[in-house]
């Protein structure tokens, strides 16, 4: 069980737009903790994507971006191209000062 | 360029000890926090624990699930970082990560060691 709550997978034709969603709580998110979100393609190591909740590492398209609100955060990806199916994970800090992760969502380009 | 590359990984009975490394190129390794994660086969992400760079004393933070078991350590004169595993789990078997930390995030990524804990 992760504390932080992804949906298990979300689909997208080429082009199209999509967003993956990130559920915390008062513990975490809530509290002002930054979201940071990671891609990973299957058999590879992690890729940092968006750190501190908007921010894209040099090299990371501008087609996907981070949105924070509340307790939850968002990671949407536009124009979807078949290079961007991957598993994607949120990731916080939390309260009881443990980095915490989301169980992660699996993106399918339809 | 950053590089980050871990090694010592492999087959280990329940209750023994393994010692993975972490080898850093490509930046100041002492001034930086470095951070282990794994993955369990089929599962998602899980942090491990983190050990701030000199600058903040070498402090260590560990997850549940390995406090008490598992020990990071680095010797910056090495630009390397370390996880002494203890006591080990069949569930701990994964591949594990070394980061460089970002603030509290993983900026750079190793490409992973597996560890398989089994009898």
């Amino acid at each position: 069980q992760s504390v932080l709550t992804q949906p298990p997978s979300v689909s997208g034709a080429p082009g199209q737009r999509v967003t993956i969603s990130c559920t915390g709580s008062s513990s975490n998110i809530g509290a002002a903790y930054d979201v940071h979100w990671y891609q990973q393609v299957p058999g590879t190591a992690p890729k940092l994507l968006i750190y501190s909740n908007t921010n894209r590492p040099s090299g990371v398209p501008d087609r996907f971006s981070g949105s924070k609100s509340g307790t939850s955060a968002s990671l949407a990806i536009s124009g979807l191209q078949a290079e961007d199916e991957a598993d994607y994970y949120c990731q916080s800090y939390d309260s009881s000062l443990s980095v915490v992760f989301g169980g992660g969502t699996k993106l399918t380009v339809l | 360029e950053v590089l980050l590359v871990e090694s010592g990984g492999g087959f280990v009975q329940p209750g023994r000890s393994l010692r993975l490394s972490c080898t850093a190129y490509g930046f100041t390794f002492g001034e930086n926090s470095m951070s282990w994660f794994r993955q369990a086969p089929g599962k998602g992400l899980e942090w491990v624990g983190f050990i701030r760079g000199e600058p903040y004393g070498g402090a260590t933070q560990y997850a549940a699930s390995g406090k008490g078991r598992f020990i990071i350590s680095r010797d910056d004169s090495k630009s390397t970082a370390y996880l002494q595993m203890n006591s080990l789990k069949t569930e701990d078997t994964a591949v594990y990560y070394c980061t460089k930390m970002g603030g509290s995030y993983g900026d750079y990524w190793g490409q992973g060691t597996l560890v398989t804990v089994s009898s």
